[in-house]
Parts: structure tokens; sequence; C-alpha cells
């Protein structure tokens, strides 16, 4: 047990439809994160929000797009996606942004499949 | 642009025995590295981290060690347990919010 909640842990769905993945962390911190982990590659990061703004947006497509209602909770909303974006979507936090002593700590991820 | 990178992609191990997993990057601005684990089906779990200041720093059956000369960072697994069967990644710093990830080693421990 990280802190960090993620549902669906699983979800299939079809290149027409709108899901939502959502991130709890109960650890008090101030930074949110998504990440795509996709087979054999590294972990990217997709975004970054601290204090629940967007400080960063890592060239991901607008057809993912991110929401951060408070501290505690990130979602990750998904429209028209493409097959090539199967992938372990990995939520994480961190107590500030400014990473140099300070650990990022991760969900267990929600396995995205695209058909 | 500047990566980390592991040396090995998988590595066997008897159990009992020491593992060490290595790890290359390239940004030598990078003050900060972190290594992870991750069993399958779960997210990466954080292991054990090190400051560029230090060059060695132990934990739980775990030691870290970092050579900034040749930019090298290892993970060091005493007595290795079939619990320890995971995939791992080293990440740096390369600046304030982001962390660089390595494709990661596969351990498997033989019994």
């Amino acid at each position: 047990e990280t802190g960090v909640t993620q549902t669906p842990r699983h979800l299939v769905m079809g290149m027409t439809n709108k899901k939502s993945l959502k991130c709890e962390q109960h650890l008090g911190h101030n930074a949110m994160y998504w990440y795509k982990q996709s087979a054999k590659k590294p972990l990217e990061l997709m975004f970054v929000y601290s204090l629940e703004e967007r400080v960063e947006n890592n060239s991901v497509p607008s057809r993912f797009s991110p929401e951060c209602p408070n501290s505690s909770h990130l979602f990750l909303h998904l429209h028209t996606l493409q097959p090539e974006d199967s992938a372990l979507y990995l939520c994480a936090s961190s107590q500030d942004m400014e990473l140099s002593g300070n650990t990022i700590y991760f969900g267990e991820g929600s396995w995205l499949t695209v058909v | 642009g500047e990566s980390v990178g592991l040396h090995l992609p998988t590595l066997s191990v008897q159990e009992g025995d020491n593992s060490i997993i290595n790890c290359a990057y390239s940004n030598s601005a990078s003050d900060y590295f972190i290594w992870y684990k991750q069993e399958s089906g779960k997210g990466p779990q954080f292991i054990i981290d090190i400051r560029s200041n230090m060059d060695k720093r132990q934990g739980q059956r775990v030691t870290v060690l970092l050579n900034k000369t040749v930019k090298h960072l290892s993970l060091q697994i005493a007595a290795t347990q079939p619990g320890d069967s995971a995939v791992y990644f080293c990440a740096e710093n390369i600046n304030d919010y982001k962390l660089s990830f390595g494709a990661g080693t596969t351990v498997t421990v033989r019994a």
C-alpha cells in the first residue's frame, strides 16, 4: 500500500468511447503526476500538477485530458483513443515538485486496452 | 537527449546470492537518483535513493552505490530471495520535477 490509489485497475475501451481514470493520494502531497508505461519502454511523464495547477504537459495528445480538482485527486479523461494508447497508466505523487530528496510514490496503475 | 540506461535487461541469480544491478546515466548535472522495484501487475515501488553528495547508501538488504566520475549507479541486493524477482528501474532527477527512467532490468531468482 503506497498511499496512492488508482481506479479502475483494468479498462477496455473502444476507440469512440469516453472513459476516465481516477487517482487519489492519501499522503498529503502537493504534487501529482500521470505517467505512461508501455511494454519494453521507459516510463514517460505525461502531466504534472502542483497544488491543483498543471505545470507540465509533456507533448501529450489532446485525446488525453487531465483534471485535478484538489490536491489529493487526479483524473485522466480519455476520448477517441487509438490502439497504440494501450498501456499501463501510472499515477504518482510527491510532497512537492522539487524532487531532489523528495521521492515520487506510484499507484498500482490502470491497465488500459483500446480495441 | 540525455537518458538513463541499464547495462543488462535481464539478470538471473541463485537464491541466497547477492545481486548487482547496474545503471549508467549521462546527465552530469543530475543530483538525485532513485531505485524502484516493479513486480508483475503492480506499480513501481520505491526501494532506495541517493543524493549526488554521497557515494553509498544502505537500506535493509540493499545498497546503492554512486560513481559520479563514470556516471554509474548500482543497486546491490544481499541474500537475494524469491520475493526479489521483479523489474528494477533506476531514475535520475534531471530537473525540478522530472525523473528520467531507465528501461529496467528483470531479475529472476532461481530456487
